[in-house]
């Protein structure tokens, strides 16, 4: 079974650019959950979906971040502009059917803002 | 508060035991897990403990919860160069169902 996948692994991008995230949950998970881990520090939630509906997006910093999931499958995360304090690994899990299932991690997307 | 502290970096000799401890907030947290980082690599997830429980062991891992104390630790015995990774400690948040994490222990394991 594949796990959770994430693209790009990698993307250095302009402040003031816009950059979108991929995160492919493992399949039949209905929670996804985007983290991320700023400058080494403690990794921190800021979303999580259950199918297409955003059930808590209490963690996403501010309005230059929109997460998607249209058909509950794989989710987006869009970061527009850019500024250079969104650098950072961003990392999506996923559970399975009920949200206190395990989340999977997926090898996360660095993102550097120059 | 939502907060999970560890001790930042633990050096130990090949063979020797491990033990990265970690300290959180919310007594009502169903789960306590442990996901271990290695250079360039995800997170992985290593372990975790229900809450009712005050022990787990797997294979060379051993898990202690002291809920009074809300102290969490990993053990690793025999520990090998291999386990020389980041390691997050995280507590399930029941009533929002995010991770609150620490901010990993590093461990370096000395040939």
């Amino acid at each position: 079974e594949a796990g959770v996948t994430q693209f790009p692994s990698h993307s250095v991008i302009e402040k003031g650019q816009t950059v979108t995230l991929r995160c492919d949950p493992i399949s039949g998970h209905d929670n996804l959950y985007w983290y991320r881990r700023v400058m080494g520090k403690e990794i921190k939630f800021l979303l999580h979906f259950v199918k297409e509906s955003k059930q808590d997006e209490s963690g996403m910093p501010n309005n230059r971040f929109l997460a998607e999931r249209t058909g509950g499958t794989y989710s987006t995360l869009k970061v527009q502009p850019a500024e250079l304090e969104d650098s950072g690994v961003y990392f999506c899990a996923s559970s399975q059917g009920t949200p206190v299932d395990t989340q999977y991690f997926g090898p996360g997307t660095r993102l550097t803002v120059l | 508060g939502e907060d999970v502290e560890q001790s930042l970096f633990l050096s130990v000799r090949e063979g020797d035991s491990s033990v990265i401890n970690c300290t959180y907030t919310d007594s009502s947290s169903t789960y306590l897990y442990w996901y271990k980082q290695e250079p360039g690599a995800g997170l992985q997830l290593l372990t975790y403990i229900f809450s009712n429980m005050d022990m787990k062991q797997d294979q060379r891992l051993t898990v202690l919860l002291n809920k009074k104390d809300k102290h969490l630790s990993l053990r690793i015995a025999d520990t090998q160069t291999g386990d020389s990774a980041i390691y997050f400690c995280a507590e399930f948040m029941d009533s929002s169902y995010k991770l609150i994490f620490g901010s990993g222990t590093r461990l370096l394991v000395r040939p």
